[in-house]
């Protein structure tokens, strides 16, 4: 079945820090991938997606490119602020037609400026 | 205005209780979900209904039922509320198959 792993939390990171989350997965056929925000109190939101290998996804400074060789979708930012202070999710959706997003457990992210 | 909202935002109840939370989306999606986020944070799609019809239904206890009046509602009712059921609720909406928008969450307490 599919999987998604991300690295475990929580990440603490002083502001202006560069940031990696590291997410992989497994799937059949050829998954689109995401990366979902939570800021607290509030539901998630999409930041980023790919949906074939070698597309990068970008939105507000992050960016993740979709690696079918390593099966990875990490999660980078050059300059973090205290308002990135959120729970990210990895997730995929495997293949075309699917309905079924299936999700990473998370990693919390706190910037501490 | 709110593309996805639940009620209610929070909810305290008894063990044994019966209780629904609803849920609408005013985006024009024809799928919509619910999901169910423990308290370490992870998230489980429960069910799924496309144009009121079910199309997931993860193992769930049969306490839970979905119900979709029309296309824009689904809700969640439980049955017999247990210490377990403490959780935060999401429902979320969709085209088939593309970007799904989260609800703000409903905060579950069973005591």
């Amino acid at each position: 079945g599919n999987s998604v792993t991300q690295m475990e939390g929580p990440v603490t990171l002083s502001e202006e820090a560069f940031l990696t989350i590291n997410c992989t997965y497994t799937a059949t056929g050829y998954p689109s991938l995401f990366w979902y925000v939570q800021y607290p109190g509030e539901g998630l939101q999409l930041l980023l997606k790919a949906t074939k290998a070698d597309d990068k996804g970008s939105n507000k400074g992050f960016e993740a490119t979709y690696r079918k060789e390593t099966t990875s979708f990490h999660l980078e930012k050059g300059s973090v602020q205290v308002s990135d202070s959120a729970v990210y999710f990895c997730a995929l959706r495997s293949g075309a037609g699917s309905y079924q997003l299936t999700f990473g457990k998370g990693t919390k992210l706190s910037v501490i400026p | 205005d709110t593309a996805v909202s639940q009620t209610p935002k929070y909810l305290v109840t008894q063990m044994g209780n019966d209780k629904s939370i609803k849920c609408e989306q005013n985006l024009g999606h024809d799928t919509m979900y619910w999901y169910k986020q423990d308290s370490k944070k992870f998230l489980k799609i429960m069910f799924s209904y496309n144009n009121k019809e079910l199309i997931i239904n993860e193992t769930v206890p049969n306490r839970f039922s979905p119900k979709s009046p029309d296309k824009a509602h689904l809700n969640l009712h439980i049955n017999s509320l247990e210490l377990g059921d403490s959780a935060v609720y999401f429902c979320a909406s969709s085209q088939p198959a593309d970007e799904q928008f989260f609800g703000p969450g409903t905060r579950l307490t069973v005591l």
